[in-house]
């Protein structure tokens, strides 16, 4: 089975400061994502990465960056904590597209509840 | 571009009654259809998904949904609610065969409630 971890489950800081958030995957998947969740907006996507040191903005990126040094770890940068920061934060991973038995399925791991006061 | 619609954010049903959670998509190719289901304070677990072939699709835990391309319809159903599928459910949708990185768009989410 895949298994996505994420750093910690819960998160408390303070406004303005630096927040890394970490995830990583076990299953050598090429594509990892970072996405917030909130309620009645679904899931928003705001980083991807196909490779490693490669990423791409999703659909809403400013305030956050993110780092993929390694193949199985992808982390999520608050360069600067905001009290509209605070939220739910799921990383995932999937097989890159052209891969066998690749249907952009996602694997989530179990999220990380980020309050920033 | 490709969206999804979750109608009803939130469904209330009975213990053994049907289950009935609804999405329509939007795609300009053959989409990939997916269900999700969160649990609380949890990531998301895949319940199904619809790439090619037979349109009606099963799932984990009694789940099925059926891909109807001219409803552009992917609604998910249980014969029978339990306890435990009280959890909040996400549609979601992605180019299919389309070779590179496809984006998965999510629904919104529907929070099911199993009523004893």
């Amino acid at each position: 089975d895949v298994k996505v971890t994420q750093s910690s489950r819960y998160l408390v800081k303070r406004t303005g400061e630096k927040v890394f958030l970490e995830c990583v995957q076990d299953m050598d998947h090429e594509n990892m994502f970072w996405y917030r969740q909130d309620p009645g907006l679904g899931l928003r996507l705001i980083y991807f990465s196909y490779d490693v040191k490669m990423k791409e903005k999703g659909d809403i990126p400013e305030g956050y960056s993110v780092s993929r040094e390694k193949k199985e770890r992808f982390s999520l940068i608050l360069e600067s904590a905001s009290t509209n920061q605070t939220s739910m934060y799921l990383c995932a991973s999937s097989l890159r597209q052209g891969t066998k038995r690749a249907y952009n399925e996602q694997f989530f791991g179990p999220g990380t509840r980020l309050t920033v006061l | 571009a490709q969206s999804v619609t979750q109608l009803g954010s939130h469904v209330s049903v009975s213990e053994g009654a049907l289950v009935l959670l609804r999405c329509n998509y939007s795609s300009s190719v053959p989409p990939y259809l997916f269900w999700y289901v969160q649990y609380p304070n949890q990531g998301l677990q895949l319940l199904l998904k619809y790439t090619t072939g037979a349109t009606l699709v099963k799932g984990i835990n009694g789940f099925e949904a059926e891909f109807k391309k001219s409803e552009t319809s992917f609604h998910l159903t249980k014969p029978s609610a339990h306890m435990s599928d009280a959890a909040e459910y996400f549609c979601a949708v992605s180019k299919g065969n389309s070779g590179g990185y496809q984006k998965v768009t999510f629904g919104t989410g529907t929070k099911l409630q199993v009523i004893p």
